[in-house]
């Protein structure tokens, strides 16, 4: 089965600063989709970014890029240049690409950081 | 274009009661999917359904079921409500069935309080 780690329950970061979360996963699966959603108090979640796992070039969308280092099964994610909009529970989630197996329609989320952004 | 929407927003049910949660998708989606929050355990897959056929399923006890009507909107049943069922349930709903990795949008979630 596969498992999604966010080791930072919270983080905090000036407006204008960098910062970057981790997410750690694992899986027996060679090719596969990462994803981070931001869920905003509004409860509402958001697909930040998307990385498919057979593509080696990290995705990136504007202020916000990914590390992606499949041997090692991270995933962090960067944010640029923060804003006060940016705070948020921040969920990397695992999806799996094998149309046929038992996992598949089905994400596998990490228990989630609280971002906090400070003027 | 309306996003996913779920109702109600809020449900206070007392402990061994039955809960109903609706979820209608985007116009032209025809999957929808189940999760649920509970506070400090993350999101949890429950039940996605596409063409309105139950297609995979979490690991949670036969008390949670739903189905997928001919419109693709979606009911969430919770038979024997229990404390711990208290939760976020959050409904997400895709074009293509299965295809949730570039097509998927989620509602703004029911919450769901077992007293």
């Amino acid at each position: 089965a596969q498992t999604v780690t966010q080791s930072q329950p919270e983080m905090s970061v000036q407006e204008a600063e960098t910062v970057t979360l981790s997410c750690t996963y694992d899986t027996s699966e060679s090719d596969y989709y990462l994803f981070w959603y931001k869920q905003p108090p509004s409860r509402q979640m958001i697909l930040v970014i998307r990385q498919e796992a057979y593509k080696q070039q990290n995705a990136t969308e504007n202020r916000f890029s990914v590390n992606f280092q499949k041997a090692a099964k991270s995933f962090s994610l960067k944010i640029s240049d923060s804003q006060l909009g940016d705070a948020a529970m921040y969920f990397c989630a695992y999806g799996p690409s094998n149309a046929g197996g038992t996992s598949y329609g089905k994400l596998t989320f990490g228990q989630g950081t609280i971002l906090t952004v400070h003027p | 274009e309306a996003g996913v929407t779920q109702s109600p927003t809020h449900l206070i049910k007392t402990r061994g009661q039955q809960a109903t949660l609706r979820c209608s998708p985007i116009s032209g989606h025809t999957s929808v999917y189940w999760y649920q929050q509970a506070l400090g355990l993350g999101l949890q897959f429950l039940l996605w359904y596409d063409e309105g056929e139950e297609r995979n399923r979490g690991n949670f006890p036969p008390r949670f079921s739903g189905r997928q009507f001919p419109n693709y909107s979606s009911e969430l049943n919770v038979n024997a409500l229990e404390l711990e069922d208290s939760a976020l349930y959050l409904c997400a709903s895709s074009l293509v069935g299965g295809r949730f990795y570039t097509e998927a949008f989620f509602g703004q979630g029911t919450r769901l309080t077992v007293v």
